[in-house]
């Protein structure tokens, strides 16, 4: 079992829709938990993060995480075609080498 | 400021040649990272480095070897690919303080036949 588990999509939305990305992960002792967004044929870049649970909001997009249940989710509000990427969830121990364990990854296209 | 840059982008090697990918910093990062990216399988950790002249074992070391001589250069080798091999390798850097924020380069796509 992976450490962090995503589903893969693809998630096709109309444009305006509210998004719902989710993930689950297993190890209780991560600490940080993060958003990147990949763009096709780019490097992954950081989105949001939160430190242990509870919410976080940047705009229109919000990271909740839930430590009781080790889920991780996004939210997209009003969503945008340049919003079609793959959103990948992170999570790390917050040890002295800030490995990030990364889900698969879910790729979304934003319909005009 | 280039930020995270990788060198070759495309590259096609037939099965037991050897080759380097290059990771170049200069945002005077300690650490740096060198992962694989495969379908389904997300981002994997092949090899890291705390620090310059020092480099730890990752998810899936096996087939690889790294070094960090610079500080702003991390090297990833291949001395014999094979077609299990072919993927995208994103070189990352970030500050040890940030537990959250690395810094992705654009990406390497091998192909080895």
């Amino acid at each position: 079992q992976k450490e962090v588990e995503q589903d893969p999509g693809p998630l096709s939305v109309p444009e305006g829709a509210i998004v719902s990305l989710n993930c689950t992960y297993s190890n209780s002792a991560f600490q940080y938990f993060m958003w990147y967004r990949q763009y096709s044929r780019k490097g992954p870049e950081l989105l949001m993060y939160t430190y242990s649970s509870g919410n976080k909001e940047d705009g229109r997009f919000t990271a909740q995480v839930d430590k009781s249940s080790k889920y991780i989710s996004l939210f997209i509000r009003d969503s945008q075609p340049s919003d079609s990427a793959t959103y990948l969830c992170a999570s790390n121990y917050g040890g002295a080498t800030n490995k990030l364990i990364f889900g698969t990854g879910t790729l979304l296209a934003v319909q005009p | 400021n280039a930020g995270v840059t990788q060198t070759p982008k495309f590259r096609v090697l037939k099965t037991g040649q050897s080759m380097t990918l290059l990771c170049a910093q200069d945002m005077n990062h300690e650490y740096m990272y060198w992962y694989r990216q495969d379908p389904g399988m997300g981002l994997r950790l092949i090899h890291y480095s705390v620090g310059e002249g020092t480099t730890a074992k990752g998810e899936v070391p096996d087939g690889y070897n790294v070094s960090r001589l610079k500080k702003q250069n991390f090297l990833l080798g291949l001395e014999s690919a094979a077609p299990s091999q072919t993927s995208v390798y994103f070189c990352a850097s970030s500050y040890p303080h940030t537990k959250e924020t690395q810094y992705f380069g654009p990406g390497t796509r091998l192909l080895v036949l």
